[in-house]
Order: C-alpha cells, then sequence, then structure tokens
C-alpha cells in the first residue's frame, strides 16, 4: 500500500511562506493528493488536492513533484490561526479511502 | 451549510454502560464515516456508510455498532468498552463521487472509559 511521510514538527514565523514537505515515493498513477489540516480541538478539514499539476486556492497551494513522489503544501503568509497539524494523504484507487501520514504540527512563532 | 455536528462533545462511561454517539450533516451528502483518533495520532477509519448502508467495516470489535437511520444521521452505539476505546470519535460525510471527493468532519466526541 502507499503511504506517506512528513516531519514530525516544523516552526515557521508569522507572516512569512511556509513549505510542508510530503514524501510518497510508492504512490501509483491513479491516487490523488489530499492535505487537511486539523487545528486543536477541532475535526479535521480539508485544505487542497491535486493529481499532477500544482493547484492554488485560497487557503493554499500544493506543489506536485514531476515524478510524484513527493508535494509540497505552501502556505504563502502564516498567521497564527495555521497552526495546526497538517496531514498529507493519498486518496487509495482501490477503496476510496483516505490513507494519512502521521502528520506535522505546524508551529507559528508572532 | 457545511456542518457536520456531533453530540455529545464529551462523554464518560463505565465498562458496563450503554452509549450512544450522534452525527448530524445537512449537505446532502450520501456517505457518512465513523473514525477513531487517538492522541498525536492521524484518524483512523472505523465504518463507512454509502448511501445509508454500511460499505466498510475495518474489523472493528462488536462492542461498536454503527447505525445510519437516514441520510443524514449516523449514530455509533457503544456497549461494554475497554479502557483503551479512549479516543477522540470523529464523523465526516461526503458526497461519493469519486477520487476527489471532499470528506467535512464535525468537531468530534471525546470518550473517556473508565
Amino acid at each position: 500500500d502507499a503511504k506517506t511521510t512528513q516531519p514530525n514538527s516544523m516552526e515557521s514565523n508569522e507572516e512569512e511562506p511556509v513549505h510542508l514537505p510530503c514524501n510518497h515515493s510508492t504512490i501509483s498513477g491513479t491516487d490523488y493528493i489530499h492535505w487537511y489540516r486539523q487545528l486543536p480541538s477541532q475535526g479535521p478539514e480539508y485544505v487542497i488536492h491535486g493529481l499532477t499539476s500544482n493547484v492554488n486556492n485560497r487557503m493554499a497551494s500544493l506543489a506536485i513533484a514531476e515524478d510524484r513522489k513527493s508535494s509540497t503544501l505552501i502556505l504563502h503568509r502564516a498567521t497564527l490561526r495555521d497552526a495546526a497539524v497538517y496531514y498529507c494523504i493519498l486518496r487509495d484507487y482501490s477503496n476510496y479511502q483516505l490513507i494519512w501520514g502521521a502528520g506535522t504540527k505546524l508551529i507559528i512563532k508572532p | 451549510d457545511t456542518e457536520v455536528t456531533q453530540t455529545p462533545k464529551h462523554l464518560v462511561m463505565g465498562m458496563t454502560n450503554k452509549k450512544s454517539l450522534k452525527c448530524e450533516q445537512h449537505m446532502g451528502h450520501r456517505a457518512m464515516y465513523w473514525y477513531k483518533q487517538k492522541a498525536k495520532k492521524p484518524p483512523e477509519l472505523m465504518f463507512v456508510y454509502s448511501y445509508e448502508k454500511l460499505s466498510i467495516n475495518e474489523s472493528v470489535p462488536s462492542r461498536f455498532s454503527p447505525e445510519c437511520p437516514n441520510s443524514s444521521l449516523l449514530n455509533l452505539h457503544l456497549h461494554a468498552l475497554q479502557p483503551e476505546d479512549s479516543a477522540l470519535y470523529l464523523c465526516a460525510s461526503s458526497q461519493p463521487g469519486g477520487l476527489q471527493e471532499t470528506q467535512y468532519f464535525g468537531p468530534g466526541t471525546r470518550l473517556l472509559v473508565l
């Protein structure tokens, strides 16, 4: 089964960009890459997803490597409210389940 | 309305008790999920209902019994739980539509089994 690997934690300064990496070297050709985040004491919330091309939305950007073995979630200007655990997830083609990474705890320093 | 609600927020129960967790969504989603999340771990899938039918049971012990009375409601009945079942129980919903579908999560019920 495909799986994802993420750093345990990262720190960033407020109002600076943040790049959260994810490795998924065993990804299959039809697996979508999803990112969710979980703020303290809340359920996970969707951030962004993509297949092959880079994607942008109002929350973040997703940069996907050409070989799809890694991706990077980019928060363009982090705020204190972005402090959360960020999960890199593969969408399993065979049964539509989410295969969750262990998550990266993002700490934002004022 | 993109909200999934869960009740209760917190629950403390003894090992001989019977209790139920409730989840509701009004987004018209036809897939609903139960997840279990232990501290500092990602959520683990327990059950999936698709069009009100149980489609996935991830080998969950029978002391957890899911129920989907209609397309908006999802229950999780708890009986004879063990202390190791203490966790955050998350409900989610989505509109079945392939690999791109987004899951919407509720805030969870924090369960403590004594």
